[in-house]
């Protein structure tokens, strides 16, 4: 079954505790992404991979890690955990072959993070 | 920078009453449009597109049509079910491979 998968769904942390959510596709999709959702402000984009070993920020960078040394796997670091990254991660990949890209994007079921 | 506004929620309706949720969004070029549909407890999944003026996505009875002169991608169904409750979000395609999301309507439909 195709999917995007994250771990751990729920997760709750204290302050300064390093954590790592994982990520992994098995559609050989080139593009992944993490986004954050918050209440009434809908999905902001943290990081984006277009492909292997090549990473770029969205658009609330700030606080996170990612990396992308093989294709199927994205994971999200978290190296000092502040309560404001309290929230729901997605996770999300698409096709996005040789270089291209679409915005058909398949997400993973969410990770909510709660840090206290 | 590019956006998307959606209409505030939340939108409560009875089951077979006419759904729209409004969507107009502020971006150079000519993106494409998106709707994607959030179930209780699960991620995003698209719902449908369109990527050209005039072009009219549609998917389980919903449609929405690309507007340029009003920029708008308003999201309609004919008769909705209990089950398309659910929280609806617009999205455009903005330069540099990303996709920028409105807030979200959350959609609730009574039997």
């Amino acid at each position: 079954e195709a999917q995007v998968t994250q771990n751990p769904r729920y997760l709750i942390t204290v302050t300064g505790k390093k954590l790592t959510v994982t990520c992994s596709q098995n559609m050989n999709h080139e593009y992944m992404s993490w986004y954050r959702q918050d209440p009434g402000l809908g999905l902001r984009q943290i990081y984006y991979s277009m492909n292997v070993e090549v990473t770029d920020k969205g658009d609330v960078p700030e606080g996170y890690k990612v990396s992308r040394k093989e294709k199927r796997n994205f994971p999200l670091i978290l190296e000092s955990p502040s309560p404001n990254q309290t929230s729901l991660y997605f996770c999300a990949s698409t096709i996005g072959t040789s270089g291209s890209y679409t915005g058909e994007l398949f997400f993973g079921e969410g990770s909510r993070l709660t840090v206290l | 920078g590019d956006s998307v506004t959606q209409m505030e929620g939340p939108v409560t309706l009875s089951e077979e009453a006419f759904l729209t949720i409004n969507c107009t969004y502020t971006a150079t070029g000519y993106p494409s449009l998106f709707w994607y549909v959030q179930y209780p407890g699960e991620g995003l999944q698209l719902l449908l597109k369109a990527t050209k003026a005039d072009d009219k996505g549609s998917n389980k009875g919903f449609e929405a049509t690309y507007r340029k002169e009003t920029t708008s991608f308003h999201l309609e169904k004919g008769s909705v079910q209990v089950s398309d409750s659910a929280v609806y979000f617009c999205a455009l395609e903005t330069s540099g491979s990303r996709l920028t999301f409105g807030e979200g309507t959350q959609l609730t439909v009574n039997p």
